[in-house]
């Protein structure tokens, strides 16, 4: 079946704007993740979605970022006011509602520059 | 707090020589769950293995095998007869598991290149 799907895959934008970015799960995965990949860097956790409703956004950097998830399926994550900073490669994991701790899928991630 | 340490960040090897990662961890937690995933070029994080904290047998696949050692909370990935093919930065990562969700602790990857 399909995987997790990102887009747009890269995404080249100017300091101060707002940008959207999108994730399309695998079917049926009710969890869903965003992390940040900064160059050299492991991914790190971002948000958590069990469902429609954000269970975890701990991860979130500051108030310009925010991420919806309004029909349990398809994710948005929002990042207003773009700054150089946030620069870095976004990627986003879905898993499976299953007892126990359960792989993530992971998208081919969206690459995110600020100028 | 969860972490963990990926201490190479680079290596290099010609094609057939066997190869280890080496993976380190902290948490305080008594359940847990390490994981090795593959970042190739492309950019996808492919995953490899879960390992749970009770269960402390090694294992292989194919050419791939772990050492989970709890003693030493280390989780270290062994490639054997190397090919270029797995040329790929390698993440270890924890998971740590807070109100159902499962967050990944990643560590800062090794980059590993097979030379042919």
């Amino acid at each position: 079946g399909a995987g997790v799907s990102q887009t747009p895959s890269n995404k080249v934008t100017e300091k101060g704007k707002y940008v959207e970015l999108r994730c399309d799960p695998i079917s049926g995965h009710t969890a869903l993740y965003w992390y940040r990949q900064s160059l050299g860097q492991g991914p790190e956790f971002l948000i958590y979605f069990q469902g429609t409703g954000a269970a975890d956004d701990s991860g979130l950097p500051n108030d310009r970022f925010f991420a919806v998830r309004p029909e349990g399926s398809v994710s948005t994550l929002k990042i207003q006011r773009t700054e150089r900073g946030d620069s870095a490669m976004y990627l986003c994991a879905s898993s499976p509602q299953r007892s126990g701790v359960n792989e993530q899928f992971f998208g081919p991630g969206t690459r995110l520059t600020v100028l | 707090a969860q972490k963990v340490t990926q201490a190479q960040t680079e290596i290099s090897v010609v094609e057939k020589e066997d190869v280890t990662l080496d993976c380190v961890y902290e948490t305080r937690d008594t359940t847990y769950y390490l994981f090795w995933y593959k970042q190739p070029p492309s950019g996808e994080l492919v995953f490899l293995i879960r390992r749970n904290s009770f269960d402390e047998q090694n294992e292989i696949s194919g050419r791939y095998s772990w050492n989970f050692q709890k003693s030493t909370s280390s989780f270290n990935f062994t490639i054997t007869a190397s090919q270029v093919v797995d040329s790929a930065v390698y993440f270890c990562a924890l998971s740590e598991v807070i109100q159902g969700a499962q967050k990944l602790v990643f560590g800062q990857g090794t980059r590993l290149t097979i030379n042919p």
